[in-house]
């Protein structure tokens, strides 16, 4: 069965630190990766996604995930983290089929 | 475009009182999915719709849980009779037809049920 891994419940930055998340997945055929994000009060919102290609992609707000085929890994960065990125950042992949297995988020603080 | 919509937003019951809740997929998708959070866990997937069919109904927890799609428009999900462990929040999702391994989903606010 799939499952995702989030290493990191909760990080704590300061503004403008480097923030590197981490996702580990187990699915051994081919995946689609995603990063969601959850702002205080709102919805869930997609940040980037996965699906083939390069393995590094970009996403909204200065965000960026490298998929590393080899490690299962789909760690989400971002160079300098500012007060608005305090969120909680749920990793989520789909295999085969329609299902998308998220993890358990990682909540997010970054002090001003 | 309206994204997907839930309702109600907050929902209090008692244990043993009945539930509904009720999703509107964004227009045009005919995949949707209900997903649950409980308090500190990880979002997990409850089933899948394509049109009015259920194609995957592996994560409902057990028989109290009836979800429905009339019609293959807006579905619910309802839980009868609701227990403590039901508490949590309820997300609905939706995709477009073509939705293979590449689709993303568009997820609505979550309705938050607490049981007491």
């Amino acid at each position: 069965a799939q499952s995702v891994s989030q290493h990191n419940h909760h990080v704590i930055l300061s503004e403008a630190a480097s923030l590197e998340l981490g996702c580990n997945y187990s699915y051994g055929g081919t995946v689609n990766l995603f990063w969601y994000v959850q702002y205080p009060g709102q919805h869930l919102q997609l940040l980037l996604k996965y699906f083939s290609g390069d393995p590094l992609v970009k996403g909204i707000k200065g965000f960026e995930a490298e998929f590393i085929k080899s490690k299962f890994s789909f760690n989400l960065r971002k160079p300098s983290v500012q007060w608005s990125d305090t969120a909680e950042y749920f990793c989520a992949v789909k295999g085969g089929g329609f299902k998308t297995i998220f993890g358990a988020g990682t909540r997010l603080f970054v002090k001003a | 475009e309206a994204g997907v919509t839930q309702f109600p937003s907050h929902s209090v019951i008692e244990k043993g009182q009945t539930v509904t809740l009720r999703c509107d997929p964004i227009s045009g998708h005919d995949n949707l999915y209900w997903y649950r959070r409980v308090m500190g866990k990880e979002i997990k997937f409850l089933l899948h719709f394509v049109k009015e069919s259920k194609q995957d109904e592996s994560g409902m927890p057990n028989n109290r849980f009836l979800a429905e799609r009339t019609g293959g428009t807006y579905s619910t999900l309802k839980v009868q009779p609701a227990e403590l462990e039901d508490s949590g929040v309820y997300f609905c999702a939706s995709s477009p037809r073509s939705g293979g391994s590449g689709n993303t989903i568009y997820f609505g606010e979550g309705s938050w049920l607490t049981v007491v």
